[in-house]
């Protein structure tokens, strides 16, 4: 069984760095053709892909956070984590990690969420 | 990007009743190999991550009760809920994994009349 565990600070003064561990169980992150990513939701709004890295480790970003983010893994450990730098209060969300059985597929594995708010 | 407009943001339906909610997609973004849009449905509940119910548009995650269904024409998608049940209060989201940035419909809130 699939399973997501993250971690992270909850409280992250603006214009710092947050960032977050998912920790995956059940399954290899470096193996198959599979795609690790982190989502975020507002409070009260909808879903916005942050971005994936890739069972061979190459990473995919959103546009609209590009420049801010970055994704990485450590595959002796099996996790991958979210840095997002400069940080406003307009990141405060929850964040989520999610991973899918294959190419080609939703999200069917997700971690429990991290609120995180940006105030100083 | 592919934008997703669900539709309506929210209804209230009783229980044993119908729930249809749609979404649209700004592209068309049928898949050739295999007749199918790659497209998802989530639902969540309050305090928990999102669920998946849909895969390519139509097809059923192993798990999910089989009064939801849903289907595809053209940019247009659908899930339906044959039979409201008090559980399946919850917001419901369509997704789209045909191109990047992967995108999410706003999200339709379904409540108990």
């Amino acid at each position: 069984q699939v399973q997501l565990q993250q971690s992270g600070p909850g409280l992250v003064k603006p214009s710092q760095t947050l960032s977050l561990t998912c920790a995956v169980s059940g399954v290899s992150i470096s193996s198959d053709n599979s795609y690790w990513s982190w989502i975020r939701q507002p409070a009260g709004k909808g879903l916005e892909w942050i971005g994936r890295i890739h069972t061979r480790g190459f990473t995919q970003y959103n546009p609209s956070l590009q420049s801010r983010v970055t994704i990485s893994r450590d595959t002796s450990r099996n996790r991958f984590f979210l840095s997002l730098t400069s940080v406003t209060a307009a990141d405060t969300a929850i964040y989520y990690c999610a991973g899918i059985d294959a190419s080609g597929f939703p999200f069917n594995h997700w971690g429990q969420g991290t609120q995180v708010i940006v105030s100083s | 990007d592919i934008v997703l407009t669900q539709s309506p943001d929210s209804l209230a339906v009783s229980l044993g009743e119908r729930a249809t909610i749609n979404c649209k997609s700004s592209q068309n973004i049928l898949s050739r190999p295999n007749n199918k849009s790659p497209v998802g449905w989530y639902q969540q509940k309050p305090g928990q991550p999102p669920r998946l119910l849909i895969y390519w548009a139509s097809t059923r995650e192993s798990g999910v009760p089989d009064r939801f269904s849903a289907s595809e024409s053209g940019t247009d998608f659908t899930l339906t809920i044959s039979s409201l049940q008090a559980e399946d209060a919850a917001v419901y989201f369509c997704q789209q994994y045909s191109g990047l940035p992967l995108t999410f419909g706003q999200g339709t809130r379904v409540e108990i009349k």
